[in-house]
């Protein structure tokens, strides 16, 4: 079946611009996740979604960044008034349920590049 | 969460066993041994888990020490596409609140394998 999407799959943006980056689950998948994956560096965690409703928001950068997934499917990570410092790749995850035996399956990422 | 370290880079000839080796020196009871790797450009990917016992599935095997202190990851033959950064991951085995569910990634070790 079709694994996570994620779009689009490039994203250069002027510094100030608004950006929104999205990512389509795996049906039925009921967890979400996000991370920022900076260069030569692993993933680190955004924030999570369990359904609908946001459960952990705490890697976040800072409050020009936010996620909303309203219908509990798509998800979209929004980032108001960018700056250099936000330049790097954007991981989408998904997963059947938040228990640790449930692997995340990941998309192919968004690289946001700030000029 | 319990740290796990990990070799920078490492490198394999073609057709040849590779062991990837992870300490967790601090790690407890209850927490998964999880393996992901990141093939270039690609999201991270699943490969195996465990708690205590070896686990085999059909792309690699994982060897949990006795004492747990630390774990292999064995490629069987690496071939070409097996070069990947490899990342060793604890997680939690049980519901601890919010904050326990992402994947904390750390560098990884980049697997270079040779034709």
């Amino acid at each position: 079946g079709a694994g996570v999407s994620q779009s689009p799959r490039y994203k250069v943006a002027k510094r100030g611009q608004d950006v929104a980056l999205r990512c389509d689950p795996i049906s039925g998948h009921v967890s979400l996740f996000w991370y920022q994956q900076a260069l030569g560096q692993g993933p680190e965690f955004l924030t999570y979604f369990q359904n609908e409703a946001q459960l952990d928001k705490s890697g976040l950068p800072s409050d020009r960044f936010f996620a909303e997934r309203p219908e509990g499917s798509v998800s979209t990570l929004k980032i108001q008034r960018t700056q250099q410092e936000d330049s790097a790749v954007y991981l989408c995850a998904s997963s059947r349920g938040l228990e640790t035996y449930n692997e995340q399956f990941f998309g192919p990422g968004t690289r946001l590049t700030v000029l | 969460d319990a740290k796990t370290t990990q070799p920078n880079s490492m490198e394999s000839n073609e057709e040849e066993p590779v062991h990837l080796p992870c300490n967790h020196s601090t790690i407890s009871g209850t927490d998964y041994i999880h393996w992901y790797r990141q093939l270039p450009s690609q999201g991270p990917e699943y490969v195996i888990h465990g708690l205590t016992s070896n686990v085999n599935n059909r792309m690699a095997s994982l060897a949990i020490a006795e004492d747990r202190k630390s774990s292999t990851l064995i490629l069987h033959r690496a071939t070409l596409r097996d070069a990947a950064v490899y990342y060793c991951i604890l997680r939690h085995g049980e519901t601890l609140g919010a904050g326990s569910y992402q994947l904390t990634f750390g560098k990884g070790t980049k697997l270079s394998v040779i034709p």
